[in-house]
């Protein structure tokens, strides 16, 4: 099984900063991997796939790069609604999410 | 526009089998390279994917709970059902089912969830 992981668990940014989310495969997986961002009590909404692609009707604040074991989620001045919880999930083999990281105000 | 709702019981009882029914709106399930998924998220956790099936009733089961699922369709009524045997207390989470998306693996359109309590 490919393990996920995130870092921080926890970011705390001010409004208008940028954030810098991580997520490490335990394994190569290409730009198999996907982002989303979660509210309490909302499903997860999909934001990025292929490591880089966006959504549609995602903001263009939001950005992914990377490959094979290294990604990044950056989004460069955050909003007020981008406070929540952001997970990886790579689809290279099967899928498994990362453990999550919380963005939280400063 | 695409939606998905998951229905079933709220309350199942340790041991017991769980099914639970997704029902979609918005495309076909028998659209070649359409997919429908199962991802759960015990309170407080992370998510955890569970099961998909395709268009082509092609399935694929998370390795470690396989031998208690099991994923089929109905076209005609576009739904997709869950069936998990077994439940135990752990099981305890929010169920949601999801659209996978075709030129990827990713799911861009999900249902709001439904939270299913294991008692002992």
């Amino acid at each position: 099984e490919i393990v996920m992981t995130q870092s921080p668990a926890t970011l705390s940014v001010s409004p208008g900063e940028r954030a810098t989310l991580s997520c490490r495969a335990s394994q190569s997986i290409s730009s198999s991997l996907a982002w989303y961002q979660q509210k309490p009590g909302q499903a997860p909404r999909l934001l990025i796939y292929g490591a880089s692609t966006r959504a549609t009707g995602i903001p263009a604040r939001f950005s992914g790069s990377g490959s094979g074991t290294e990604f990044t989620l950056t989004i460069s001045s955050l909003q007020s609604e981008d406070f929540a919880v952001y997970y990886c999930q790579q689809y290279y083999t099967w899928y498994t999410f990362g453990q999550g990281t919380k963005l939280e105000i400063k | 526009q695409v939606t998905l709702k998951e229905s079933g019981p709220t309350l199942v009882k340790s041991t017991q089998t769980l099914t639970l029914t997704c029902t979609f709106s918005g495309f076909s399930l028998s659209t070649s390279g359409v997919g429908v998924g199962w991802i759960r998220q015990p309170p407080g956790k992370a998510l955890e994917w569970l099961a998909l099936i395709y268009w082509n009733d092609d399935k694929r089961y998370s390795p470690s709970l396989k031998s208690r699922l099991t994923i089929t369709k109905d076209t005609s009524k576009n739904q997709v059902v869950l069936t998990m045997t077994n439940m135990d207390p752990v099981d305890t989470a929010t169920y949601y089912c999801a659209h996978r998306q075709g030129v990827s693996g990713s799911y861009d359109y999900w249902g709001q969830g439904t939270l299913v309590t294991v008692s002992s």
